[in-house]
């Protein structure tokens, strides 16, 4: 089983909101880790969103809109990234990422659309 | 402005070698740590080694380890990863990153291998 499991993709209308989880292994309690979210455009090297692990303790990238924020869901055990009032040009590949037995693993990637 | 600028891909036959190397520009170079990240053609994103930002520690994935050696030299602000018998697994576009955060990334340079 893979350590992060993010859906292979996810549809939604301009102005609407999109949430992405980031699903870590069974086993791996998600309190602790720090998720980081980068953001994937074809043709373009990924680019940083944001890093969440707590309220308290989070980074948005620089440039990066406030309408992408990142939280947790305990009781899915998953990293989330809320992408708000959705725009064409955030169609693309959605990356999470975790450091796990000083190993950086990364999700399995969500392709966004937009309707 | 800060840029990261990789050269040293191309055609390489199974078994042999390559050295990638990583220009870092607009930031004190040496305060930070980097990495390599690898995509496969049509795949997602693979972390494939991490050196801090005084040469240890030094972290590698399972899938290089052994084959791969990771370094950088400071004084001439540059990250360097040495690839040793390659396979056609190893074919992918490799990408300089900073920080454990992978907040900035370059362009990437292609490693494609065959006969």
């Amino acid at each position: 089983q893979a350590v992060l499991t993010q859906p292979a993709s996810l549809s939604a209308s301009p102005g609407a909101s999109a949430s992405l989880t980031c699903t870590l292994r069974s086993g791996i309690n998600v309190g602790p880790y720090t998720i980081y979210w980068y953001q994937q455009k074809p043709g373009s090297p990924p680019q940083y969103l944001l890093r969440y692990t707590s309220d308290s303790d989070k980074h948005q990238g620089s440039g990066v809109p406030s309408r992408f924020s990142g939280s947790k869901d305990a009781s899915a055990n998953a990293g989330i990234l809320l992408i708000s009032g959705l725009q064409s040009e955030d169609e693309a590949d959605y990356y999470c990422m975790v450091w796990h037995s000083s190993a950086s693993v990364f999700g399995t990637g969500t392709k966004v659309t937009v309707l | 402005e800060v840029q990261l600028v990789e050269s040293g891909g191309g055609l390489v036959q199974p078994g042999g070698s390559l050295r990638l190397s990583c220009a870092a520009s607009g930031f004190i170079f040496s305060s930070y740590s980097m990495n390599w990240v690898r995509q496969a053609p049509g795949k997602g994103l693979e972390w494939v080694s991490y050196i801090s930002s005084s040469t240890s520690p030094i972290y590698y994935a399972d899938s290089v380890k052994g084959r791969f050696t990771i370094s950088r030299d400071n004084a001439k602000r540059s990250l360097y990863l040495q690839m040793n018998s390659l396979t056609a697994e190893d074919t992918a576009v490799y990408y300089c990153t900073k920080t454990d955060a992978f907040d900035i990334w370059g362009q990437g340079t292609m490693v494609t291998v065959s006969s």
